[in-house]
């Protein structure tokens, strides 16, 4: 079944605590992207790959790292979360041709 | 001003009335266009992609108003299951860039 997986799917954490929420998909797509997602604002896109190894910024990159040596994984890591992090966090998947993007389930984290 | 707005709604449709919604996007260089929606806070699903001369899929149709810089939305004879937030999508011709919208939240009632 094509498919994006996130885990953890929920998470609660304290400030500073170093985390890493996972992010795969198994339809051989290029790009991927993540997004935060907090009442009213929408879905913000925080950093994109368009392959392995190529990686950028999206709006709101602070206080995030991505990486993507592999082309099914893409990980965000937050290297010291505060409490403005707390969101609704979703990775997705697309052929870099057409951007017509496929989910994960999200990631609820809240950092207290 | 906001790259891509979205009217929030939300819009109340009686079921199997037809419901339209728009779009605006700010970036007249804009290239790819897109409606996903939403259920609940679940994630988005692609409901279809936005193509120059226009596109239909079913009781949905889609248009592009590059003129006037705006997509909009059509679903004609709703139903109960559409009742979601719809989220409009722009790559801004920025390489990879994707912009959503807040959405637009449609309830469609008995």
């Amino acid at each position: 079944e094509a498919q994006v997986t996130q885990n953890p799917r929920y998470l609660i954490t304290v400030t500073g605590k170093k985390l890493t929420v996972t992010c795969s998909q198994n339809m051989n797509h290029e790009y991927m992207s993540w997004y935060r997602q907090d009442p009213g604002l929408g879905l913000r896109q925080i950093y994109y790959s368009m392959n392995v190894e190529v990686t950028d910024k999206g709006d709101v990159p602070e206080g995030y790292k991505v990486s993507r040596k592999e082309k099914r994984n893409f990980p965000l890591i937050l290297e010291s979360p505060s409490p403005n992090q707390t969101s609704l966090y979703f990775c997705a998947s697309s052929l870099a041709r057409t951007y017509e993007q496929y989910f994960g389930p999200g990631t609820r984290l809240t950092v207290t | 001003r906001k790259e891509v707005e979205q009217d929030p709604g939300p819009f109340n449709v009686p079921e199997g009335a037809t419901v339209a919604f728009n779009c605006t996007y700010s970036n007249s260089a804009s290239q790819s266009f897109f409606w996903y929606r939403q259920d609940c806070r679940k994630e988005p699903k692609l409901l279809m992609s936005v193509y120059s001369s226009g596109n239909e899929d079913g009781r949905f149709t889609a248009q592009l108003n590059r003129a006037s810089q705006y997509i909009s939305l059509l679903i004609r004879d709703s139903k109960l299951s559409d009742s979601a937030t719809y989220l409009c999508v722009v790559n801004m011709a920025s390489w990879g860039k994707l912009q959503f919208g807040a959405g637009t939240q449609v309830v469609v009632t008995p």
